[in-house]
This record gives C-alpha cells, sequence and structure tokens, in this order.
C-alpha cells in the first residue's frame, strides 16, 4: 500500500515571498505520477502542478515548481512570490502508474497562510 | 459540460434516513472517482467506474454504500440508514483515459450533513 506523508499541518508566508511546502511518500512501485492539489475555502480542488516519476526534470507551473528526488521519495512543492490567492489547504497526491485503480492517494494537507 | 458538477452542494439528513448524491462528469471522460473527505481533511478514495462498469470497489463500506454509473444519467452515491460517521465531503472526480497520470478533475463536493 502506498502512503503520503505531509508533516507540516501548517505555515505561513509573508506576500511576494517564498515557500515550500514538504510531501515523502512510500511505495514500492517503480512507475508512479505526483500531484498537488490546492483546496482554497471554497472547497474546490485545483490541479496545481503533475510529475512524472520517470522524467528527472522537476515539474513548473508559473510560480510553481517541485522539487521531485525519487530515491528520497520526496515531492516539495516551492512557491515563488506568494499571493494572498494561494492561501489554501495544499494536498499531495500520488497514482500508480500500469495496472490498478489509478485512485489518487493523498497525504493530510499542509494549510497555507499568506499573509499580507 | 467542462467542469465536473456535483448535487446538492450541501445535503442534511438525520441519523438512519437515505442520502443520494449526483455527480455529471465532464463530457467525453470515461473515468469516475468518488472519495470522502472527513473533518480532518483525510480523503478516503471510495469507488471508481469505466463507463458504467465498476472498475475499483475496495473503498467502499460494503453494507450501506452503493453507487452508480448508468448511461445518459448523472453518476450517483447512496448512502443506506446513515450514521453520524458519514458526515463528510463526498467529492466525485472525472479523467479522460485511465492511468498515464492522467489528472483526476473534481467537483465541487457535496457537504453532507447528518444529524
Amino acid at each position: 500500500a502506498q502512503t503520503v506523508t505531509q508533516s507540516q499541518p501548517e505555515m505561513s508566508v509573508q506576500e511576494a515571498e517564498t515557500v515550500t511546502l514538504s510531501c515523502t511518500y512510500d511505495t514500492s512501485e517503480n512507475n508512479y505520477y505526483l500531484f498537488w492539489y490546492k483546496q482554497p475555502p471554497s472547497r474546490q480542488m485545483i490541479l496545481v502542478i503533475r510529475q512524472e516519476a520517470y522524467k528527472q526534470q522537476n515539474a513548473t507551473e508559473n510560480r510553481f515548481s517541485v522539487n521531485f528526488q525519487k530515491a528520497a521519495k520526496s515531492f516539495s512543492l516551492k512557491i515563488s512570490d506568494s499571493q494572498l490567492g494561494d492561501t489554501a489547504m495544499y494536498f499531495c497526491a500520488f497514482m500508480i502508474s500500469g495496472a490498478g485503480s489509478y485512485q489518487l492517494t493523498f497525504g493530510k494537507g499542509t494549510k497555507l497562510s499568506v499573509i499580507p | 459540460g467542462e467542469e465536473v458538477a456535483q448535487t446538492p452542494k450541501h445535503l442534511v439528513r438525520g441519523e438512519g434516513q437515505k442520502a443520494k448524491l449526483y455527480c455529471a462528469p465532464i463530457k467525453g471522460h470515461s473515468y469516475v472517482f468518488w472519495y470522502q473527505q472527513v473533518l480532518k481533511n483525510e480523503f478516503k478514495f471510495l469507488i471508481s467506474f469505466q463507463n458504467e462498469n465498476v472498475f475499483d470497489e475496495t473503498g467502499m463500506p460494503k453494507e450501506r454504500f452503493s453507487a452508480k454509473c448508468l448511461p445518459n444519467s448523472p453518476c450517483s452515491l447512496e448512502i443506506q440508514a446513515t450514521k453520524l460517521e458519514d458526515s463528510a465531503v463526498y467529492f466525485c472526480a472525472s479523467s479522460q483515459f485511465r492511468g498515464r497520470g492522467q489528472p483526476q478533475h473534481f467537483g465541487d463536493g457535496t457537504r453532507l450533513s447528518i444529524l
């Protein structure tokens, strides 16, 4: 079974600063995908970024980037130039590739507050 | 449609009553997933469908939960004889293909409150 651990229940960052949210996972699989989802107070689940485990290159999406360390089973999210709209819960999630149900396994989330 | 549509947004039931939640996946998406998010923010996978066929139901509590995805109808999740512990937000997600890291697109959820 796969597990996803987010060790920071809450974090805060000043507007315009950079913050890094950590995520580690445990799996015996070699092929998988990792995701970060954002859940603002409106409750929507919004995909932030996606990483393919077989790719060495770290994914980036505008102000969002990841530091993917496969050997360490670590997948942290860096948010640059933080904006008030980044205030939300952030969930790290894991999906097996190949045969499987393709369900997402989520961490427990990190609540990020961006302070003006 | 272009979004996953879940109805109702909020459902209140007395303990022991039935609750039924609906989900219309994005048009063209063949895979539907149901997740339960409890108050501590933890997500639990319940069930997935490929079109109208159950793909994986390993997360479903067998006794009281059931789900369907019928052709030309929204998918549904039904809970019989609800319990206080069923209070949660239930999310439906859909994806176009299976695997290959296809992102799952989520609806806005249905908040189920059991009194």
